[in-house]
């Protein structure tokens, strides 16, 4: 059975940041690795896609990384603004159209 | 271009009762997939239609059903409402199974 981990549970950095949040999941045959971002009392917003075949995706100040083999996933936020406070869930996608998700990274950004 | 569109937003319902759920992909993807969000669950995946067959379905009661019509669009049924069936019911669309999933608001069902 399929399991998402995500590191940390909670984030609080200072804007201007760096930061990187971390997902791992136990079993390395996965379609696709997704990224969402979701603020308070709303959907998904999807950030990111990587295709099983690919090592990394960049859009704007977001870049994902996918290593199969250890099962690890990365998203890294460059020059954190306060606008980017949300909770970040990774999600592999696993057969059909069955999204497997990680509990999230609640991630603050302080002015 | 509109996205997902899930209805109602909000629902209070009494346990007991039946409740039906709409979702309206986005307009050409065929995939329409459901999932139940609480806070001491997270995120699980409920089942997934495309080209109106049901595919895939998580581990959830019979009391949870859903349906895809020929323009895509889906519903989810659930009856005989229980206390722990409050949580936000989002719905999420794709072209094709397995690619780039893209999700409604929700709608937020609260069983009293």
């Amino acid at each position: 059975k399929q399991e998402v981990t995500q590191i940390p549970a909670a984030l609080s950095v200072p804007e201007g940041e760096n930061l990187v949040l971390n997902c791992s999941f136990t079993d390395s045959a996965i379609y696709n690795l997704q990224w969402f971002r979701q603020d308070p009392g709303k959907g998904l917003t999807s950030l990111l896609l990587i295709q099983s075949s690919q090592r990394e995706q960049t859009s704007g100040r977001l870049n994902a990384s996918l290593d199969k083999s250890s099962g690890r996933s990365t998203l890294y936020i460059a020059a954190s603004q306060p606008g980017d406070s949300a909770t970040y869930l990774c999600a592999v996608i696993q057969g059909a159209q069955k999204l497997v998700f990680g509990q999230g990274t609640r991630l603050t950004i302080n002015p | 271009k509109a996205g997902v569109t899930q209805t109602p937003r909000y629902l209070i319902k009494t346990r007991g009762q039946q409740v039906t759920l709409s979702c309206s992909p986005i307009s050409g993807h065929r995939s329409v997939s459901w999932y139940q969000q609480t806070p001491g669950q997270g995120l699980q995946f409920l089942f997934e239609y495309f080209s109106e067959t049901q595919r895939n379905k998580g581990n959830f009661p019979g009391r949870f059903s859903g349906r895809q019509f020929s323009n895509s669009r889906s519903e989810m049924n659930v009856s005989t409402l229980e206390l722990g069936d409050s949580a936000l019911y989002l719905c999420a669309s794709s072209l094709e199974p397995s690619t780039e999933a893209f999700f409604g608001q929700g709608t937020r069902l609260t069983v009293v």
